[in-house]
């Protein structure tokens, strides 16, 4: 079946730091695939999404490609801000569209 | 528009003692989910409706029953609580562009 893995966390950087969080997937088809945030005591929210291979998702600063041939889809921005700090989730689209398949989140902890 | 909502934000249980978590959207969306969240597992989904009228198991459905009220609700129940079921909860719904939309969560405590 479908599955998502992710870098474990925490990651912490300084302010102005570049980012990458690696996600790598399984899948049989061509699922689509999601970033999604969590800040502090609130539910997960969508970050960017790409639909197929070579998509390019972005949002607030973050991008992510869809890279089919390395089942990649990496989240990266320049320049983290201290408001950043949250936990990240990649997820795909499962077996049945109508459900997601998610990561077990990073957490990332961005410091002035 | 408020998106999905939830009912209780948190909630202390004794073992054997039932509840029922509310979860209502307002975005006319036909699938919605109940997902739990435990620390270092990421979102485990308990059930989902996909439209009106039905309902199905996730990964996690042990403990827990839905009702699939109307389009807008999608109601999980425990009918007798264990510490195993400890844990925040969330409701969401779908877009038909696969987005799911989260609702802020439940957190439970069961002693």
């Amino acid at each position: 079946g479908n599955s998502v893995t992710q870098m474990e966390g925490p990651v912490t950087l300084s302010e102005e730091a570049f980012l990458t969080i690696n996600c790598t997937y399984t899948a049989t088809g061509y699922p689509s695939l999601f970033w999604y945030v969590q800040y502090p005591g609130e539910g997960l929210q969508l970050l960017l999404k790409a639909t197929k291979a070579d998509d390019k998702g972005s949002n607030k600063g973050f991008e992510a490609t869809y890279r089919k041939e390395t089942t990649s889809f990496h989240l990266e921005k320049g320049s983290v801000q201290v408001s950043d700090s949250a936990v990240y989730f990649c997820a795909l689209s499962g077996d049945s569209s109508y459900k997601l398949i998610f990561g077990s989140g990073t957490r990332l902890l961005v410091r002035p | 528009n408020a998106g999905v909502t939830q009912t209780p934000k948190f909630q202390v249980l004794k073992t054997g003692q039932s509840m029922t978590l509310q979860c209502a959207q307002d975005m006319n969306h036909n699938s919605m989910y109940w997902y739990r969240q435990d620390p270092g597992m990421g979102l485990r989904l308990i059930y989902y409706s996909a439209s009106e009228g039905t309902t199905d198991k996730g990964e996690v459905p042990n403990g827990y029953n839905v009702s699939r009220l109307n389009k807008r609700e999608f109601s999980l129940r425990l009918e007798s609580a264990a510490p195993s079921q400890t844990s925040v909860y969330f409701c969401a719904s779908r877009t038909g562009q696969e987005t799911q939309y989260f609702g802020p969560g439940t957190r439970l405590l069961v002693l």
